[in-house]
């Protein structure tokens, strides 16, 4: 079973913030937090990983809580294209053998 | 690079009928996998290969679904007979050290 809760779904008016909310309160020392996406008819994507630290690339931001039980991802100025099933997944960093478990992720609706 | 290569990105048959899908990594990943998505939810492991080895399998219905990847490359996964159940998208992935890289996937209709 998935080790993380996320809203079903999720609203977001087009050039606004989107953040979407991860809950993973029984994260071990040593998981990560991944975020994927994943665009209708397409396989899913890789966006942003992180351990305790915030961590920003070209598509987004990860704030992970001091506890690391939740985490948020963010994308500051969300556009049409960014229609998607957000996954957030727990897993040991640097095993890149190992499968990765998807709950059901969070349907984002970016509307103009 | 290249990405993960898929085919055919639809098939349509009828139940006990058999179906093959057919996965080319990404060039030099050890590890492919094999997901199934049932519509509305996450994908779900298959099938693990490292290199031409099985890594896991546990989640495969051996009954009816077989995989291989005879030289560490390319990899088939087979259904037969099919059941009406088995309608989902079928999804190849391959890893480097960091992350998992998905194909677009096999979109199967059982009717």
């Amino acid at each position: 079973d998935a080790k993380t809760t996320q809203p079903p779904s999720m609203d977001c008016a087009e050039g606004r913030a989107a953040n979407l909310p991860c809950n993973h309160s029984t994260i071990s020392g040593n998981e990560y937090v991944y975020w994927y996406r994943q665009i209708h008819s397409q396989g899913p994507q890789y966006i942003i990983h992180g351990l305790k630290n915030n961590e920003t690339n070209e598509m987004a931001s990860l704030i992970i809580t001091e506890d690391r039980k939740s985490s948020t991802l963010i994308l500051p100025h969300a556009t049409l294209r960014d229609t998607a099933v957000y996954y957030c997944i727990v897993r040991v960093a640097g095993q890149a053998g190992t499968a990765l478990i998807f709950g059901k992720g969070t349907t984002l609706s970016v509307s103009s | 690079e290249a990405g993960v290569a898929q085919s055919p990105r639809y098939k349509i048959i009828e139940k006990r009928q058999s179906v093959a899908f057919w996965c080319n990594p990404i060039s030099g990943h050890a590890t492919l996998y094999w997901y199934q998505q049932i519509l509305g939810q996450g994908p779900k492991l298959l099938i693990q290969f490292q290199n031409n080895g099985v890594v896991d399998d546990s989640q495969l219905p051996k009954d009816r679904f077989s995989a291989e990847r005879l030289k560490g490359v390319d990899s088939t996964l087979k259904i037969q007979p099919a059941k009406l159940e088995d309608s989902a998208v079928y999804l190849c992935a391959s890893s480097s050290v960091l992350e998992q890289f998905f194909g677009p996937g096999t979109r199967l209709t059982v009717l």
